[in-house]
């Protein structure tokens, strides 16, 4: 059974800082990892998806990279603003049938401090 | 841009009454699926609907549970009688056929409260 865990629960950087959020699943032969983010009481924003066969994808100041061997993803967030603050989730897909569910990690709390 | 879109954005019920929670998903997606959030706790599978059948169910989604489409173009989540523990954000999501990147949109959530 895949288990997705993201750790810290909770960050606080200053304003401008590079941050990096990271999870971690357990089951290595994951089809996709989804990001997301997701504001106090709202829906799920999908920020970047990365498949198996690709390393790293990037949109904007949003960076995320996926290391199947060691089980691992990061969500690398270039010069914060206090708009980041959010709640970051990390979602993994095992196979790419149609049908297939994704398993979400905890999350991690972020907040920018002006 | 098409999106999936969720009614209502917010339900409050007594706790042993019926809700009927509603999604219409992207208009050329063929695979549906509930997710539920407890506040407070990770989001979590519930189940997946393709070709007017369950592809899969989870540990929660009990005979209380039901999930339909009545038409073309919505998809709707019924829990029969609901108990305190079922108030959550309910999630719609769908997607297309493998298509490679297999992305799942998401709607925005019925918050249900159950009292």
């Amino acid at each position: 059974k895949q288990e997705v865990t993201q750790i810290p629960a909770a960050l606080s950087v200053p304003e401008g800082e590079n941050l990096v959020l990271n999870c971690s699943f357990t089951d290595s032969a994951i089809y996709n990892l989804q990001w997301f983010r997701q504001d106090p009481g709202k829906g799920l924003t999908s920020l970047l998806l990365i498949q198996s066969s690709q390393r790293e994808q990037t949109s904007g100041r949003l960076n995320a990279s996926l290391d199947k061997s060691s089980g691992r993803s990061t969500l690398y967030i270039a010069a914060s603003q206090p708009g980041d603050s959010a709640t970051y989730l990390c979602a993994a897909q095992l196979t790419n049938f149609g049908n297939e569910k994704l398993t979400f990690g905890t999350g991690t709390r972020l907040t920018i401090i002006p | 841009e098409p999106e999936v879109t969720q009614t209502p954005s917010h339900q409050v019920t007594q706790m042993g009454q019926e809700v009927i929670l509603r999604c219409v998903p992207i208009s050329n997606h063929l695979y549906f699926y509930w997710y539920r959030q407890i506040l407070g706790q990770k989001v979590e599978f519930l189940v997946s609907f393709y070709n007017n059948e369950i592809s899969e169910k989870s540990e929660i989604f009990d005979d209380q549970f039901s999930v339909e489409r009545p038409d073309g173009s919505n998809f709707t989540l019924k829990i029969r009688s609901t108990k305190l523990e079922d108030s959550a954000m309910y999630f719609c999501a769908s997607n297309t056929p493998p298509s490679g990147r297999n992305e799942q949109f998401f709607g925005p959530g019925t918050r249900l409260t159950v009292l």
